[in-house]
């Protein structure tokens, strides 16, 4: 099985802040890492598939990057509606599992 | 416009079962493999059951195997999960997602709450 670690587990942050998200990968998943949003009484939303391409909608403000196990996320100016729990997602095999979140709160 | 509208969850009590819809809209249905997504309270998120696009390929977490049923029906562009035999610990949020391109999951149903509880 492919085991998902995410750093941290939770961070707090102020509006305008860059915020950086990793995920790591006990063994090479290439470029099939996934970062999806989820807030308290949404659907998650994915934000960035295949490591770095955004999905349709999502700002700019949001990056992904890496390749085979480490990958980051990254929001260069934190906004009051991307305080939510951030997960990453492998899609190298099925089923895609998931990290264990990171959850972005207020300072 | 893609659309995941889920039904079907409520409380139950250990033991009793329970079966979840998706009905689907605004893509080709046929064409995309599809997944269930669950999120115990207070805990992540955990994949729970796929199902490829012709129903060939079916698989299942560990935790629901052998208890849950994944099914599809093209002609009506919908998505089920049969859910037997249910514990406490199958109380969560139940999403269906559909997977996109490379096995990411890009839509989402809006969840639907399900407690088993005596």
């Amino acid at each position: 099985d492919i085991q998902m670690t995410q750093s941290p587990s939770s961070l707090s942050a102020s509006v305008g802040d860059r915020v950086t998200i990793t995920c790591r990968t006990n063994q090479s998943i290439s470029s099939d890492l996934n970062w999806l949003q989820h807030q308290p009484g949404k659907a998650p939303r994915l934000l960035v598939y295949s490591a770095s391409v955004l999905h349709s909608g999502v700002p700019s403000r949001f990056t992904g990057s890496g390749s085979g196990t480490e990958f980051t996320l990254t929001i260069s100016s934190l906004q009051p509606e991307d305080f939510a729990t951030y997960y990453c997602q492998q899609s190298y095999r099925t089923p895609g599992t998931f990290g264990p979140g990171t959850k972005v709160d207020f300072k | 416009e893609v659309q995941l509208v889920q039904s079907g969850g409520g409380l139950v009590k250990p033991g009793e079962s329970l079966r979840l819809s998706c009905a689907t809209s605004g893509f080709t249905f046929r064409n995309y493999a599809m997944n269930w997504v669950r999120q115990a309270p207070g805990k992540g998120l955990e994949w729970v059951s796929f199902i490829s696009s012709g129903s060939q390929y079916i698989y299942y977490a560990d935790s629901v195997k052998g208890r849950f049923t994944i099914s599809r029906d093209n002609a009506e562009n919908s998505l089920y999960l049969q859910m037997n035999s249910l514990r406490p610990e199958d109380t969560a949020v139940y999403y269906c997602t559909r997977e996109g391109g490379r096995g990411w999951f890009d839509y989402w149903g809006q969840g639907t709450p399900v407690t088993v509880s005596s």
